[in-house]
């Protein structure tokens, strides 16, 4: 398996623009997580799916932000507009339920640039 | 709510040498605890984890750590570490599985020869 997929790895962009990234989790895994880093925060969760569902988006940081899953091979992390303090590496990772319980396969990253 | 602290912010071992990396949580019930390891531009990767059982557990690259309850500690340790062993490190803690991980701050270990 190619392991989680992530696009784009870089993106450089200006204040107020849309940024879009996008996920392709391991074939199969029925949770989807999107976590942002930054130095100042760490590893912070933004939200995950189950089974396509949103379950829980309480670390979301605002209305400019907005997650969606279409189907289970996809997601995107949308930011609309987006803003300075944004810039960050937006990491998507992808886990099972059951026996392989707690190991979240992580892909390589999104590093974000808002000037 | 479930809180990971890890003390050091960075650690430099030489090669060769011991290393043992710290970990505290809180958490109100039995906690599952997990030790990830982060490469330069490359996502975290799962090194272990503890759900039960035996308190002393094994992980990938040589790695193990041990739950202490009593201590709530869940500390990582290597006999001897090599070059390729340089990169961040966190620790993780959650309620059940992988839902809703919380993650510590990380510490970032670089090895000199």
């Amino acid at each position: 398996d190619a392991g989680v997929i992530q696009s784009p790895r870089h993106e450089v962009t200006e204040m107020g623009q849309e940024v879009t990234l996008r996920c392709k989790p391991i074939s199969g895994h029925d949770y989807l997580f999107w976590y942002r880093q930054t130095m100042m925060r760490g590893l912070e969760l933004l939200i995950y799916f189950n089974n396509n569902v949103p379950i829980d988006d309480s670390g979301m940081p605002e209305d400019r932000f907005s997650a969606k899953m279409p189907n289970a091979s996809f997601s995107t992390l949308k930011i609309q507009p987006s803003e300075p303090r944004d810039s960050a590496v937006y990491f998507c990772a992808s886990g099972l339920a059951g026996g392989l319980r707690g190991e979240l396969f992580f892909g390589e990253g999104s590093r974000l640039t808002v000037l | 709510a479930q809180s990971v602290t890890q003390p050091d912010i960075h650690i430099t071992v030489s090669e060769g040498a011991s290393l043992e990396l710290r970990c505290n949580y809180s958490y109100g019930a039995t906690p599952y605890l997990f030790w990830y390891v982060q490469s330069p531009g490359q996502g975290l990767q799962l090194l272990l984890k503890y759900f039960s059982g035996d308190t002393l557990v094994q992980g990938i690259k040589g790695f193990e750590a041990e739950f202490k309850r009593s201590q709530s500690s869940f500390n990582l340790r290597k006999p001897s570490v090599h070059w390729s062993d340089a990169a961040e490190y966190f620790c993780a803690v959650g309620p059940f599985g992988n839902e809703k991980l919380t993650f510590g701050t990380g510490t970032r270990l670089t090895i000199i020869p």
